[in-house]
């Protein structure tokens, strides 16, 4: 079965330019996650999806930053212009929330790794 | 300050040695994952715990959950090469049991041959 595929792996642009990354989520998966990640940190979350629905983007900067989620499937992250702060690695998890009792397990994808000079 | 502790940040130790990587929340927890991340990749997930006094192994990595600590101990015995990397804590906020995980800043290991 195949992971959480991201795309790019790396991304190299100048400030004030636009950036986007692409995530699929393992088949099946309903919820979906954009995370970032900074240097010698744990990740942290940007927005969470159950299916079509951002249920959780309030660590999500807004003035610069749009996500989406068509048909509930893949996703996108845009930056919108970008700054030097946003270096980062982005990565994406998916998990499938069944409503049970158990917590599910959130799937990574690689990440794409976001260098802004 | 974090909400989620590691302890030690890092570690190098001689291959075939026991080690214990710790992780404690400043909150109570509903669940605690850990995670194994290698330098430009993404996270790979270990194990999972959900109830106090919870163990969990997976070859020579067991997890245990110290619920009224708010606690999580990583040991690795007979530690490899092929164990380095940065370990990872995350533990679900909020009682739902689907939501973000906040994360630990990470424990970098590295097993010296």
């Amino acid at each position: 079965e195949a992971g959480v595929v991201q795309s790019p792996r790396y991304k190299i642009i100048e400030k004030k330019q636009p950036v986007a990354f692409w995530c699929n989520p393992i088949s099946g998966h309903n919820t979906l996650y954009w995370y970032r990640q900074n240097l010698g940190q744990g990740p942290e979350l940007l927005i969470r999806y159950e299916n079509e629905e951002a249920v959780d983007d309030s660590q999500l900067p807004k003035d610069r930053f749009s996500a989406e989620r068509l048909k509930g499937v893949d996703s996108t992250l845009k930056i919108q212009p970008a700054e030097l702060g946003d270096s980062a690695v982005y990565l994406c998890a998916s998990s499938l929330y069944s409503g049970a009792s158990t917590g599910e397990t959130q799937y990574f994808g690689p990440g794409t790794r976001l260098l802004v000079l | 300050s974090q909400e989620l502790e590691q302890s030690p940040q890092s570690l190098i130790v001689q291959e075939g040695k026991n080690l214990t990587i710790n992780c404690t929340s400043s909150k109570t927890l509903y669940g605690l994952y850990w995670y194994k991340q290698k330098y430009g990749e993404g996270l790979i997930f270990l194990m999972m715990l959900q109830k106090g006094g919870e163990e969990k192994s997976h070859e020579k990595i067991t997890a245990k959950l110290d619920e009224k600590k708010q606690q999580s101990s990583l040991h690795i015995t007979a530690s490899q090469p092929s164990h380095a990397g940065i370990y990872l804590c995350g533990a679900r906020v909020g009682v739902s049991n689907t939501g973000k995980l906040i994360f630990g800043q990470g424990t970098t290991l590295q097993v010296k041959p």
